[in-house]
């Protein structure tokens, strides 16, 4: 089976804080990828990466970089936390079989930002 | 913009009865994916159904079925037997090239 594992299930920062959040898969996937799920709005993409240390925005990467060192390793930054950025973050692999790609999640972070 | 909709935030079934999920998307590619995920409370994310934009027939997996009417660019999930565990939120999504696009979610009850 797939394993997408994040860091912390949840997590209580300051505004201002630097917010290091982590994703490790243990499928050799080549893609990961770093959503934000809100209510009413689904997931939006935040920044995805094809191999290590490349890296390409989403749709909302304002106020979020990430790093990919090592293949199995994916971690989104919030270089100063804005409540705004309270959110439920999902981070997902993903594996090509049989021409399709499928995306597999990790369990998430609730991240509260007061 | 490319976007998916789904029209219902909330759904209700009675256990063992049936229930469809709405969801409709926009494009102008021809070529694309289309999933239905899973999210049960408080759990993990997970992929219950897809289907590739040129086959015609729909994708089955068990008790879950897809209707996909591509002129329409309808791709509707339908439950059978519905079962306690089916109760969460419900994602669809379509890929095409490297975008990948989600639903807002309809979030199914399951009546006992």
């Amino acid at each position: 089976d797939v394993k997408v594992t994040q860091s912390s299930r949840y997590l209580v920062k300051r505004t201002g804080e630097k917010v290091f959040l982590e994703c490790v898969q243990d499928m050799d996937h080549e893609n990961m990828f770093w959503y934000r799920q809100d209510p009413g709005l689904g997931l939006r993409l935040i920044y995805f990466s094809y191999d290590v240390k490349m890296k390409e925005k989403g749709d909302i990467p304002e106020g979020y970089s990430v790093s990919r060192e090592k293949k199995e390793r994916f971690s989104l930054i919030l270089e100063s936390a804005s409540t705004n950025q309270t959110s439920m973050y999902l981070c997902a692999s993903s594996l090509r079989q049989g021409g399709i790609e499928t995306q597999y999640f990790g369990p998430g972070t609730r991240l509260l930002v007061l | 913009a490319q976007t998916v909709t789904q029209s219902q935030p909330e759904m209700s079934v009675q256990e063992a009865e049936t229930v469809t999920l709405s969801c409709t998307y926009d494009t102008s590619e021809s070529d694309y994916y289309l999933f239905w995920y899973k999210q049960p409370p408080s759990r993990q994310m997970i992929l219950v159904i897809r289907q590739e934009a040129y086959k015609q027939q729909n994708a089955t997996e068990n008790r879950f079925s897809v209707n996909f009417q591509k002129a329409a660019k309808s791709f509707s999930l339908k439950i059978s037997d519905s079962q306690l565990g089916d109760a969460a939120m419900y994602f669809c999504a379509y890929r095409i090239n490297n975008d990948m696009r989600f639903g807002a979610g309809t979030r199914l009850t399951v009546k006992p």
